[in-house]
């Protein structure tokens, strides 16, 4: 097992663009979250599926943010309309079942939006 | 809600000296307690896991310590280099979710 991966590592964007992230969690990881970290802070819940379900979402997420995870697998997360805001790393993590607060993070695609 | 602060929000020390990161939680009913480094522009590295039923974890010049009673957390880095400056980040693993502090920027000076 490779860990966590993420796709792309880099994304630049212009303001308006759509763009879309894809995670692959640890197989056989049931759980997988999204974090978003701005420059200078933590990085901060933004929504986490269990297998196909999405359980939760952190207000952080508006409604221009999308995220999936089709067949439990991998998952994506979809920016539309971009701002200057939205630039930031975009972190990914999964957990095994009966453990979520056991997350293993991904590397993180860092999106700037120009 | 689970609130982390880390102190200082920045550290600059000569290189070789020992030094401490202090990592404080609001809410003791944690599962566990991550310590990670994070480079300029990159993601996220482990660097040690503490179990809540822990009071400390050693990994080569790193040690963290955890006192959940308190709420206190530290990361003890022995014969500081240059290698080591990066931003180190506190990370509390509540049931579901992990909350973390802002980090502590590190710069060790030759």
């Amino acid at each position: 097992d490779t860990g966590v991966s993420q796709d792309p590592r880099h994304k630049i964007t212009k303001r308006g663009q759509n763009v879309t992230f894809r995670c692959d969690p640890i197989s056989e990881h049931n759980r997988l979250y999204w974090y978003r970290q701005t420059l200078g802070q933590g990085p901060e819940f933004l929504t986490y599926f269990q297998n196909e379900a999405q359980l939760e979402k952190s207000r952080l997420l508006s409604d221009r943010f999308s995220a999936e995870r089709p067949k439990g697998s991998f998952s994506t997360l979809e920016i539309q309309r971009t701002e200057q805001g939205d630039s930031a790393m975009y972190l990914c993590a999964s957990s095994p079942s009966g453990r979520p607060y056991e997350q293993y993070f991904g590397p993180g695609t860092r999106l700037t939006v120009t | 809600k689970q609130e982390v602060t880390q102190i200082p929000a920045a550290l600059s020390v000569p290189e070789g000296e020992n030094l401490v990161l202090n990592c404080s939680f609001t809410d003791s009913a944690i599962y566990n307690l991550q310590w990670f480094r994070q480079d300029p522009g990159k993601g996220l590295t482990s660097l040690l896991l503490i179990q809540s039923s822990q009071r400390e974890q050693t990994s080569g010049r790193l040690n963290a310590s955890l006192d959940k009673s308190s709420g206190r957390s530290t990361l003890y880095i022995a014969a500081s280099q240059p290698g080591d400056s990066a931003t180190y980040l506190c990370a509390v693993g509540g049931y579901q979710k992990v909350t973390f502090g802002t980090g502590t920027k590190l710069q060790v000076i030759p």
